[in-house]
C-alpha cells in the first residue's frame, strides 16, 4: 500500500457518459497530480493541485476537469466519454512544492465501450 | 513545451547481462527522477538527481545526470528477473509538473 488511495479500481462505462475518479493523497502530502496512461504508453500529465489550488496544467481535454477539496482529496471528472479515453488514470501525491518523488496510487482502469 | 525522450523502447536481455536506458530532455532540468513500473503495477519512485554530473548508486543500479542537466541514464549491472518492468525517467523544469519519458520496457530471460 503506497498510501495514495484511488477509487474505483475499475470502471466500465458507455460512450457519452460522465465518470468521477477519486484520489486520497498520502497523509501530509499537499500536492496531487493526475496522469493518464494509455495501453503500452507513457504517463501523460493532466493536472496538478497544491493545497486546493490548481498549480499546473498539461494536455488535459476540455471534457476533463478536476478539483482538490479542503481535506486534500481530489476528483477527476471525465465527461462525454469517447472510446479513446479508455486508459489507466493515476493519481500521485508529493510533500509540497519542493518535489522529492511522487507516490502513485494503484490507478483506475477506465474502459469506455 | 518540454519533451522528454527515452531510448530504447524495449530491451530484452539474458539474466546476468547489463542494461542501460537513456533519457534526453528538450529543456534544462532542475532535477530528474527515475521510476519503475512492474507489469500491472503503478510507478514507484527510485531516485532523484539534482546536481550537474551527479552519479548515484543503488546496489546494482547506477544513475547519472548529465553535465548540461538535459540528459540522464540508468544502468543496471547483472540483471535479474526481478528487474523486469518499465523504467521511466521524469524531468522537472521547475514548472510544477513532472514530464515523464516514454519508458524503457526491460524483459529478462532466465
Amino acid at each position: 500500500d503506497s498510501g495514495v488511495t484511488q477509487t474505483p479500481k475499475h470502471l466500465i462505462t458507455a460512450t457519452g457518459q460522465r465518470v468521477t475518479l477519486r484520489c486520497s493523497p498520502r497523509s501530509g502530502d499537499l500536492s496531487v497530480y493526475w496522469y493518464q496512461q494509455s495501453l503500452d504508453q507513457g504517463l501523460q500529465f493532466l493536472i496538478q493541485y497544491y493545497n486546493g489550488e490548481e498549480r499546473a496544467k498539461g494536455n488535459i481535454l476540455e471534457r476533463f476537469s478536476a478539483q482538490q477539496f479542503p481535506d486534500l482529496h481530489s476528483e477527476l471528472n471525465l465527461s462525454s466519454l469517447e472510446l479513446g479515453d479508455s486508459a489507466l488514470y493515476f493519481c500521485a501525491s508529493s510533500g509540497g512544492p519542493a518535489n522529492y518523488g511522487y507516490t502513485f496510487g494503484s490507478g483506475t482502469r477506465l474502459t469506455v465501450v | 513545451g518540454q519533451q522528454v525522450m527515452q531510448i530504447p523502447q524495449y530491451q530484452h536481455v539474458q539474466e546476468g547481462e547489463d542494461f542501460t536506458t537513456y533519457c534526453n530532455s528538450s529543456t534544462t532540468l532542475s532535477n530528474i527522477q527515475w521510476y519503475k513500473q512492474r507489469p500491472g503495477g503503478h510507478p514507484v519512485f527510485l531516485i532523484q538527481l539534482v546536481k550537474s554530473g551527479e552519479v548515484k548508486k543503488q546496489k546494482r543500479l547506477t544513475f547519472q545526470f548529465g553535465e548540461a542537466k538535459k540528459n540522464s541514464s540508468l544502468h543496471i549491472t547483472a540483471t535479474q528477473t526481478t528487474d523486469v518492468g518499465t523504467y521511466f525517467c521524469a524531468g522537472d523544469d521547475s514548472s510544477y509538473k513532472l514530464i515523464f519519458g516514454s519508458g524503457t520496457r526491460l524483459l529478462v530471460r532466465p
